[in-house]
């Protein structure tokens, strides 16, 4: 079955500092795959997509995420992070077979020190 | 582009009763719909995918004579909560794929209703 495991819970890093997200997937064939941000109380947000190509995929707000299927992997970076990226990560995967449906990880907590 | 509005933002009702959520597609129609329900510091959980002019399709374990859909225009998707319980409380989020959407396109997200049922 498909699934999309995001292995942190939370995650504190102090501003300025480099960001790294994780998340696997599990899929049949290539999947599309999604990061979102999620703002407390608000809705998602997508900060960026992989469907096929360049395996580095360039994002919003300074965001970038590295596909590697050896790895089944999707993580999300960002070189430098600002006290506003604090928010809810959801990485997400497309299934082909279902009408666009998608699937959702865990979530990843940011917290950002001052 | 691709503006999804929901509404209300949040509502609070006694028990018993029954709340209508509204979606909204503003610059673009949308032939699917999707509603999620998301519990506190958890992931979203696809609850139902709408099709305008069709019945839409619950996933399992998800009441549909609890959570009633409509999609009867491409700009517009509904939720009811019938009969709503404290258990009902949420916090439901929406999102919608325009008309023609290749596989693969990402959904556009409304910003989400709380619902806290007293």
């Amino acid at each position: 079955a498909q699934s999309v495991t995001q292995p942190d819970i939370h995650i504190t890093v102090s501003e300025g500092a480099s960001l790294e997200l994780r998340c696997n997937y599990s899929y049949g064939a290539t999947p599309y795959l999604f990061w979102y941000v999620q703002s407390p109380g608000q809705g998602l947000q997508l900060l960026l997509k992989y469907f096929s190509g360049d395996t580095l995929v360039q994002g919003i707000k300074g965001f970038e995420a590295e596909f590697k299927r050896s790895q089944s992997s999707f993580n999300l970076r960002k070189p430098s992070v600002h006290w506003s990226d604090a928010a809810e990560y959801f990485c997400a995967v497309g299934l082909y077979s279902s009408a666009s449906k998608i699937i959702f990880g865990s979530g990843t907590r940011l917290s950002i020190r001052p | 582009g691709a503006v999804v509005s929901q509404h209300p933002s949040r509502v609070i009702c006694k028990s018993g009763t029954s709340v209508k959520i509204e979606c909204r597609s503003l610059d673009f129609q949308a032939t699917t719909m999707f509603w999620y329900r998301q519990f506190p510091k958890q992931s979203l959980m696809l609850m139902a995918t709408s099709n305008e002019g069709s019945k839409a399709t619950y996933e399992q374990g998800v009441e549909k004579d609890k959570f009633l859909i409509n999609h009867a225009s491409l700009t517009l998707s509904t939720l009811t909560v019938t009969s709503a319980h404290p258990e009902d409380s949420s916090f439901y989020i929406c999102s919608a794929l325009g008309q023609g959407s290749p596989l693969g396109q990402p959904q556009h997200f409304g910003d989400g209703t709380r619902l806290s049922i007293l």
